[in-house]
Parts: structure tokens; C-alpha cells; sequence
């Protein structure tokens, strides 16, 4: 079974510096999707970025962005220039890419505070 | 921009009712899931259901849920006879039926049970 760990429970940053956020995986799979969901106070699962396991290049969306070690299988997410508003709970999630509509695998999420 | 909702925003039942909560996923996607968050926990799938049949379950997903798409555009998970360990935020998600598929989730309903 595919596992999701984030080892971070908490992070912090002063706003307008970078953070990363750290997330490592476990499959024997060669083909999924890697994401990273925000979940603000409101609750709601907000979709950041997502990466093909099959492409090399490091995703990337506007101030965020990733760093994918198929090897290593790690997942890091980036924030450049942190905004009072990019403060949540941070989840990696991982999909296997064999078919559509597979479940996502959550990590245990990483509470981010910014600092102004 | 098309977006994933979910009714009631907070449902709150004593142990033992039975509750209906609502999704309408976004309008051209065909596969739907439910998640739970207890809190301070991840988040777990449930359930994910494509062409009016589940495609996978979860081992929590036992008897007491169930799913169904009543009509074109609502998506429910039914939970026959409520225990106080599910109160918990669930969360419906919907996605295309395209290999590159990604899961949209909509606001969540937190379930309270007294």
C-alpha cells in the first residue's frame, strides 16, 4: 500500500521569506501524481499544485513551487515570497496514475504560520 | 469558475439517526469521491463512485454508508445509523474521466454526533 509522510507537523516563516514544506511517499507503483492540497481555517481543500511522476521537470505555480525526487520519492513544496494568506494546514497526496478516478493518499499535513 | 458544493455546512444528529449528506460535483466531471477528516487527523478516503456504481471502497466504508446519485447532479453519502466516531468533516471531491485526472474538492460538511 502507498504511504504519504510529511515529517513536519508544524512550520513557521516571516512573511515575504520562502518556506519549504517536506512530504516523502512509498510506492512500488512507476506511474502517479503527487499534489499538494491547502486546507485553510475555513476547512476547505484547495488544490496548489500537482506533478506527473513521469515528467522530470519540477512543477511550478506562480509563488509556488516543487521539488520531485522520483528516487528519493520526495516531494517538497516551495512558497517564495509567503503571504499573510498562504498560512493553513498543508497536505501532500499521492494517486496512482494507472487508471483514472484512484483514491488520494493523504499525508498527516503540515500546519504552516506566517509571520508578519 | 465551476467548484465542487456540499449541504448542509454543519449537521448535527444524536447517535443512532440517520444522515444524508449532499455533494454537486462539478458539472462534466463523471467520477466522485467522499473523504473524512476527523479532527487533528488526516485525510481518509471513503468511497469513489463512476457510471451509477462504487469503483473502490475503503475498509471504513462498511454497512452503515452509502452512496447514491439520485438525480443528474446531486451525489449523497448516506450514513444509516450514526455512532460518535464519525463525527468528522467529509468532504465530496469530483474529477473528469481522464487519465490525468485531478480531485476538486468541495467545502465540506462537518457531522456532529451527540
Amino acid at each position: 500500500a502507498q504511504t504519504v509522510t510529511q515529517s513536519q507537523p508544524e512550520m513557521s516563516v516571516q512573511e515575504a521569506e520562502t518556506v519549504t514544506l517536506s512530504c516523502t511517499y512509498d510506492t512500488s507503483e512507476s506511474d502517479y501524481y503527487l499534489f499538494w492540497y491547502k486546507q485553510p481555517p475555513s476547512r476547505q481543500m484547495i488544490l496548489v499544485i500537482r506533478q506527473e511522476a513521469y515528467k522530470q521537470q519540477n512543477a511550478t505555480e506562480n509563488r509556488f513551487s516543487v521539488n520531485f525526487q522520483k528516487a528519493a520519492k520526495s516531494f517538497s513544496l516551495k512558497i517564495s515570497d509567503s503571504q499573510l494568506g498562504d498560512a493553513a494546514m498543508y497536505f501532500c497526496a499521492y494517486r496512482r496514475g494507472e487508471t483514472s478516478g484512484s483514491r488520494l493518499t493523504f499525508g498527516e499535513g503540515t500546519q504552516l504560520t506566517v509571520n508578519p | 469558475e465551476p467548484e465542487v458544493t456540499q449541504t448542509p455546512s454543519h449537521q448535527v444528529t444524536q447517535m443512532g439517526q440517520e444522515v444524508i449528506l449532499r455533494c454537486v460535483p462539478i458539472s462534466n466531471h463523471l467520477y466522485f469521491y467522499w473523504y473524512r477528516q476527523i479532527l487533528g487527523q488526516k485525510v481518509e478516503f471513503l468511497v469513489s463512485f463512476y457510471n451509477n456504481e462504487i469503483s473502490e471502497k475503503s475498509e471504513i466504508f462498511d454497512d452503515q454508508f452509502s452512496v447514491e446519485r439520485p438525480d443528474g447532479s446531486n451525489f449523497t453519502l448516506k450514513i444509516r445509523s450514526t455512532k460518535l466516531e464519525d463525527s468528522a468533516m467529509y468532504f465530496c471531491a469530483s474529477s473528469e474521466v481522464v487519465y490525468t485526472d485531478t480531485q476538486y474538492f468541495g467545502p465540506g460538511t462537518r457531522l456532529t454526533v451527540l
